[in-house]
């Protein structure tokens, strides 16, 4: 298993503003994934964060609002930009295990916008 | 209609009780089958995975697919306080880790 921590844990920001979330992984991955999980419903997909290239998104979801970063194998950061209320939510990082094709998943982000 | 569907409860059983958690989905494509645990304030944390149908047991927990019905479970045996917590369904026909599609999670209340 991989074992994946993020930063911040938790904030609340006013509209209009920007945050970066960190993901840092223990060890070299290929593959890391954000999602969205808004109370009562599903996790979502927002993009898909690869080493050297540009991410991968989601319908629904775009580089200028969700700019993502994966500078190397264990590290990425999302944005979130010109934030509203309606992106208050838990923001999680993934990753999947090369070994078993398994995903784990970091604690989470618990995002507050007023 | 949703491609996986999950019950959102909340379901509460006393301790020591057999729990039952079940998903359906609508995809037939669908091959790789996940359970998902995750505490409040927690990221899920994967509790079992397994490919096509049958049965998978790890110490308390069996998960159970039935493909010809769409449907699946995860058992719980013995249920302590500490398994309360959501459950998250999630499947994928490819094991691309971008194709899962998650349920909206079950909370379980296991009570003293």
């Amino acid at each position: 298993s991989a074992v994946i921590s993020q930063k911040p844990s938790r904030d609340i920001c006013q509209r209009g503003t920007s945050l970066t979330i960190q993901c840092q992984v223990d060890s070299q991955v290929t593959m890391m994934f954000w999602y969205r999980q808004q109370p009562g419903q599903s996790l979502t997909l927002i993009a898909t964060a690869n080493q050297g290239s540009e991410a991968t998104y989601e319908s629904g979801f775009v580089i200028d609002k969700f700019p993502i970063s994966r500078p190397n194998l264990t590290f990425s950061t999302l944005t979130v930009s010109n934030m509203s209320p309606e992106d208050s939510s838990i923001y999680l990082c993934s990753v999947v295990s090369g070994a078993s094709n398994e995903q784990y998943f970091g604690p989470g982000t618990r995002l507050t916008v007023t | 209609q949703k491609e996986v569907e999950q019950d959102p409860g909340p379901l509460s059983v006393p301790e020591g009780a057999i729990v039952s958690l079940n998903c359906t989905y609508s995809n037939s494509a669908f091959q790789y089958f996940m359970w998902y645990r995750q505490y409040s304030r927690k990221g899920p944390e994967l509790l079992m995975y397994t490919y096509s149908s049958g049965n998978k047991e790890d110490g308390r927990f069996t998960a159970q697919v039935d493909k010809s019905s769409k449907y699946i479970s995860l058992f719980i045996r013995d249920s302590q306080p500490s398994d309360s917590a959501t459950y998250l369904c999630a499947m994928s026909a490819s094991s691309s880790a971008s194709k899962i599609i998650f349920g909206s999670g079950t909370r379980l209340s296991i009570r003293p």
